[in-house]
């Protein structure tokens, strides 16, 4: 089946370095990427919309300039938490669209950032 | 808007009983999809069932069943014979119109919890 291979899955990092999450594609094209966030017993919240070969498109609120997200290629989507501080410690997961017989999303497994 | 409610924050269900989860939603576009994810502790985002906007039939898979209420935008999650593994977070999706490339948004949440 179809899968979204999202790395890495744990992460602590300190207070203002970078963290890069990766979401690679393994069996199908995915030229679309969407970026989620979910704070603890909470819902996905969308940061963010990838398309290979042009800008991400930010959910309203959402700092572009802290969450970069780079769409390389058509099997690889990045999201880099920059100058990380505490609060942005989250659970982060990738969806991409396709193929159909799962209709149409496939999720990354997950990131859990912890900044201390 | 675009919105989904999900109104039950958590459920105690007995082992074997069936068990029914509500989603209503809110959207102006006549096409769009309805989706069920179940997500344990481990994080990952499981699928479950599917119902489009012009299904006739309501959705069936294995043990999960949708009960889809067009004219009051409800879209039930019901699950037969419950069992131990059921117990998760479960997240009633939405995608606005028809391309399986638009982002798909999430309601609260509803914890179930299945007691032996």
């Amino acid at each position: 089946g179809a899968v979204v291979s999202q790395h890495p899955s744990r992460v602590i990092c300190k207070s203002g370095t970078s963290v890069k999450i990766e979401c690679r594609s393994l069996d199908f094209q995915a030229t679309t990427m969407f970026w989620y966030r979910q704070f603890p017993k909470q819902s996905l919240m969308l940061m963010a919309t990838s398309n290979e070969g042009s800008k991400a498109t930010y959910e309203q609120g959402v700092e572009k300039d802290k969450f970069l997200i780079n769409h390389a290629s058509l099997t690889l989507s990045t999201l880099t938490v920059t100058s990380a501080h505490p609060e942005d410690s989250s659970f982060y997961i990738c969806s991409a669209p396709g193929p159909a017989h799962n209709y149409g999303y496939t999720f990354g497994s997950g990131t859990r950032l912890t900044v201390v | 808007a675009q919105k989904i409610t999900q109104t039950q924050p958590g459920m105690f269900v007995q082992e074997k009983e069936a068990v029914t989860l509500d989603c209503t939603y809110d959207t102006s576009d006549q096409s769009y999809g309805l989706f069920w994810y179940k997500q344990p502790s481990s994080g990952e985002m499981i699928f479950l069932i599917y119902q489009g906007s012009y299904d006739e039939q309501n959705a069936t898979e294995g043990r999960y069943s949708l009960n889809f209420q067009k004219a009051r935008k409800s879209a039930n999650l019901v699950i037969s014979a419950s069992q131990l593994g059921d117990s998760a977070m479960y997240f009633c999706a939405m995608r606005p119109g028809y391309s399986s490339a638009s982002k798909i948004i999430f309601g609260s949440g509803t914890r179930l919890s299945i007691r032996p």
